[in-house]
């Protein structure tokens, strides 16, 4: 089993539309993050969090520490929000375990 | 700050061939990831720096592969010789510290033939 689980793998919504995208990870962290990558881009950080919630436009990103558990949403979600989105964890060094990322299609 | 500049943007070769992958980290940044992403396994951590000192290559797949950052502007991933198998999107991230956010590069599309 991954450390880190991301689902669903992929999904696709009608532009409008509220999306969610989940992240379950198994061990003890410091942070959580999510990277969003564009096809054939590189790769951006959205948010890095620790307890929570918080906020960017459109973007929203909670964690449940006791949960381990961390989902991202996206409000009235528009086709350039087409990305894969990876969730990944740092727990007591700086190293990153990721995802396997969420690949996100939102149609006109 | 132009962000952490990966170079080449792609790179194609023969098997057996040396390849030379480079990055400028951030300026200030004392933190260097290089990162290995395919299909099959995702993003993987290669190898990371600290203040231009190796600390933790345990990602590093086999002596095929190695990594310098001779000074804090400038680090390199080479993989001699390489196999087919090595093709991925190589990325570079650095961050201010450890626990910092970290910055990607725009990655290196290596296919090896």
């Amino acid at each position: 089993k991954n450390e880190v689980e991301q689902s669903p793998q992929n999904l696709t919504a009608q532009e409008g539309e509220f999306i969610t995208i989940n992240c379950s990870y198994s061990v003890g962290i410091s942070a959580l993050h999510w990277l969003q990558q564009h096809p054939g881009g590189g790769i951006v950080s959205l948010f890095m969090l620790s307890s929570g919630k918080k906020k960017h436009g459109r973007l929203i990103a909670t964690i449940n520490i006791q949960e381990k558990h961390s989902s991202l949403h996206i409000t009235a979600s528009h086709p350039r929000d087409s990305a894969v989105y990876i969730c990944a964890v740092r727990s007591n060094s700086p190293k990153l375990v990721f995802g396997q990322g969420t690949r996100l299609t939102i149609n006109p | 700050d132009a962000g952490v500049i990966q170079s080449p943007r792609h790179e194609v070769t023969e098997m057996g061939q040396e390849v030379t992958l480079r990055c400028k980290p951030i300026s200030g940044h004392d933190y260097l990831f290089w990162y290995r992403q395919t299909m099959m396994r995702g993003l993987e951590l290669l190898i990371y720096f600290n203040n231009n000192v190796p600390i933790d290559d345990s990602g590093m797949p086999e002596d095929r592969f190695s990594a310098k950052m001779p000074n804090a502007s400038f680090s390199t991933l080479k993989i001699q010789p390489s196999e087919p198998r090595d093709s991925a999107v190589y990325f570079c991230a650095s961050s201010s510290q450890g626990n910092a956010e970290a910055f990607f590069g725009q990655g290196t599309r290596l296919t090896v033939v």
